[in-house]
């Protein structure tokens, strides 16, 4: 048990469908990461939310997109889905915005596969 | 841009051997922190090195941060089966983690 809470732990969808993903942070955290990780490789940032704005943007196009509601949970949705989006997707909570202090917590993910 | 990058990308060992990975960045880094990836599962945050040349021990792991804070070293002595999974060090940039390309530990038993 982590302390994050992602859903759905399984998702197949179809080529330039939407997708929404649900991640509950750790208690007492209030800054939440995603993460993209295609098989075999490393995680990749996509972005962070902190008291509800983003805060940082990795190499991602506008399709996907995110949210943090005032209980810090957090939401990652992905339009017009492609093949390549098919990846485990990771939300991380930490302590505090940016990366300096402390690690973070990851969730278990999210599988989603585009066919 | 930065670039985090670790060698070697696989590694195969008898258990009871030890185990080294390597983990180089373009630039100097604030901190460096570690993950382990059991297979099918997520990252787990094992360690934070902040300081130049630090040292820090979790049993039979051992974790170094280089003078020049751009480079890390993860240690295992005498692996376990339960040593399998890939390791990732990670540094900061902007306000994100930046992940390396890991290292996936097999360990025959």
């Amino acid at each position: 048990e982590t302390g994050v809470t992602q859903s759905p732990t399984h998702l197949i969808k179809t080529r330039g469908q939407q997708v929404t993903l649900r991640c509950s942070s750790q208690s007492g955290h209030n800054t939440v990461s995603w993460y993209q990780q295609a098989l075999g490789q490393g995680p990749q940032f996509i972005f962070q939310y902190y008291r509800e704005e983003e805060n940082g943007r990795g190499n991602f196009p506008p399709r996907f997109s995110g949210l943090q509601f005032p209980n810090y949970s957090s939401e990652l949705n992905v339009n017009a889905l492609e093949l390549d989006d098919s990846a485990l997707y990771l939300c991380a909570s930490s302590l505090e915005q940016g990366a300096s202090r402390g690690g973070y917590t990851f969730g278990s993910g999210t599988r989603l596969t585009v066919v | 841009g930065q670039q985090v990058m670790q060698i070697p990308q696989y590694q195969h060992v008898q258990e009871g051997e030890d185990f080294t990975t390597y983990c180089n960045s373009s630039t100097t880094l604030s901190n460096i922190q570690w993950y382990k990836q059991r297979p099918g599962g997520h990252p787990v945050f094992l360690i934070q090195l902040v300081k130049s040349g630090e040292v820090k021990k979790q049993k039979r792991l051992t974790f170094q941060f280089g003078e020049a804070k751009k480079n890390s070293s993860l240690h295992i002595t005498a692996t376990q089966t339960t040593d399998v999974g890939t390791y990732f060090c990670a540094g900061p940039r902007a306000n994100n983690l930046f992940f390396g390309t890991g290292t996936r530990l097999t360990v025959i038993p």
